[in-house]
């Protein structure tokens, strides 16, 4: 079974330009998280959907941060337009239920804004 | 609000040395702990958890107890081994929560032969 798949795994970007996220998640998780890790700093969580519904997004930063989950498979996470402080790893993760032990991360996304 | 704090690495160890990385929470309620470790170039993984006082969490020869009298869930390792190199994350999630993790700042370990 695949587990939780993330791409692009890097990007470099110029201040000012979009980059759009894409996460798929285990085929059959109905939940699904994105998590952002700063400057090596701690992970913080950005929002979770449960199917195509947005249940939290209560990390969200600002409104230059777009994600969507059209028919509630994968998702994609838009920064647009990207700010140097956006750098860091963009994590995604998914469940099948709510319990957090059965929470399963991809290997991210490292992103660049110079 | 709820919070995690880890010790900042790196930490250096050889092979076969103990190993704590200490790790202490600050929450409203009875949250679930989790440590999470990130071996190079791959996603987090969940190492081990408790999920209420007195619980111990073990894998892979890792061990953690959730002390709530000292809000702590140190990680400890009788005996490293240099696969056992990576980034170590402590998190909490609130009782009741649907996954939202809390997680500390991360510990990179790393074992030499």
């Amino acid at each position: 079974e695949a587990g939780v798949t993330q791409f692009p795994s890097h990007s470099v970007i110029e201040k000012g330009q979009t980059v759009t996220l894409r996460c798929d998640p285990i085929s059959g998780h109905d939940n699904l998280y994105w998590y952002r890790r700063v400057m090596g700093k701690e992970i913080k969580f950005l929002l979770h959907f449960v199917k195509e519904s947005k249940q939290d997004e209560s990390g969200m930063p600002n409104n230059r941060f777009l994600a969507e989950r059209t028919g509630g498979t994968y998702s994609t996470l838009k920064v647009q337009p990207a700010e140097l402080e956006d750098s860091g790893v963009y994590f995604c993760a998914s469940s099948q239920r709510p319990g957090a032990t059965a929470l399963f991360f991809g290997s991210g996304t490292q992103l660049s804004v110079l | 609000g709820d919070s995690v704090t880890q010790m900042e690495g790196p930490v250096t160890l050889s092979e076969e040395a103990f190993l704590t990385i200490n790790c202490t929470y600050t929450a409203t309620g009875y949250p679930s702990l989790f440590w999470y470790v990130q071996y190079p170039g791959e996603g987090l993984q969940l190492l081990l958890k408790a999920t209420k006082a007195d619980d111990k969490g073990s894998n892979k020869g890792f061990e953690a107890t959730y002390r709530k009298e000292t809000t702590s869930f140190h990680l400890e390792k009788g005996s490293v081994q240099v696969s056992d190199s990576a980034v170590y994350f402590c998190a909490l999630s609130e009782s009741g929560g649907y996954n939202k993790l809390i997680f500390g700042a991360g510990t990179r370990l790393a074992v030499h032969p």
